[in-house]
């Protein structure tokens, strides 16, 4: 079945430092979605990209979606304390809606 | 609008016992998606309900069943409880309109922890 692996599973950072998270799914997707889920709580949409090669950022984290639709990052420009959490890529099981594939997640931790 | 709720917060049963999950999505949402989350095996679905049927599943035994009400209320019972059922049962929202392209807005999860 469809697999989505994302790495690093963990990383530590100071605050300041950048951060990027790698995605990467073993079908083809119609889209992919990015969530973040702190520590104790639940997975809060953040993004869904649609197109091949799409870039969009919101304020300090750029998202991008590969060529080939099956890649995806997400990177955070100078982290801060309040960017601590588990981010999660999923894409469509498929491409069947909202039954989605979720990567393992990245769990960042910035040291202040 | 209110997001979506479930309840109860947090459970604990024992192997053998059955639970029943509440999930109350977003005002005018018609999909529910249920998800169960461990730290072994991440987020992983379960189901959808979209208009009272189930539309989607996941590769979980039949111990584990859903429906939805004409509300668009839905509830996941889980049978004859293993040890293994203990995580965070996360219910999802949408509206469903436009196929693949949703936004899910998740809840805060019930916990469970079977003893």
């Amino acid at each position: 079945g469809q697999q989505v692996m994302q790495i690093p599973q963990y990383q530590h950072v100071q605050e300041g430092e950048d951060f990027t998270t790698y995605c990467n799914s073993s079908t083809t997707l119609s889209n992919i979605q990015w969530y973040k889920q702190r520590p104790g709580g639940h997975p809060v949409f953040l993004i869904q990209l649609v197109k091949s090669g799409e870039v969009k950022k919101q304020k300090r984290l750029t998202f991008q979606f590969g060529e080939a639709k099956k890649n995806s990052s997400l990177h955070i420009t100078a982290t801060q304390t309040t960017d601590v959490g588990t981010y999660f890529c999923a894409g469509p099981q498929n491409n069947a809606g909202n039954m989605l594939t979720f990567g393992g997640g990245t769990r960042l931790m910035v040291k202040p | 609008k209110a997001g979506v709720t479930q309840t109860p917060r947090y459970l604990i049963k024992t192997r053998g016992q059955q639970v029943t999950l509440s999930c109350s999505p977003i005002s005018g949402h018609r999909s529910v998606s249920w998800y169960q989350q461990t730290p072994g095996q991440g987020l992983q679905f379960l189901f959808e309900y979209f208009s009272e049927t189930q539309r989607n599943k996941g590769n979980f035994p039949g111990r584990f069943s859903g429906r939805q009400f004409s509300n668009s209320r839905s509830e996941m019972n889980v049978s004859t409880l293993e040890l293994g059922d203990s995580a965070l049962y996360l219910c999802a929202s949408s509206l469903r309109t436009q196929g693949s392209q949703e936004t899910q807005y998740f809840g805060p999860g019930t916990r469970l922890l079977v003893l």
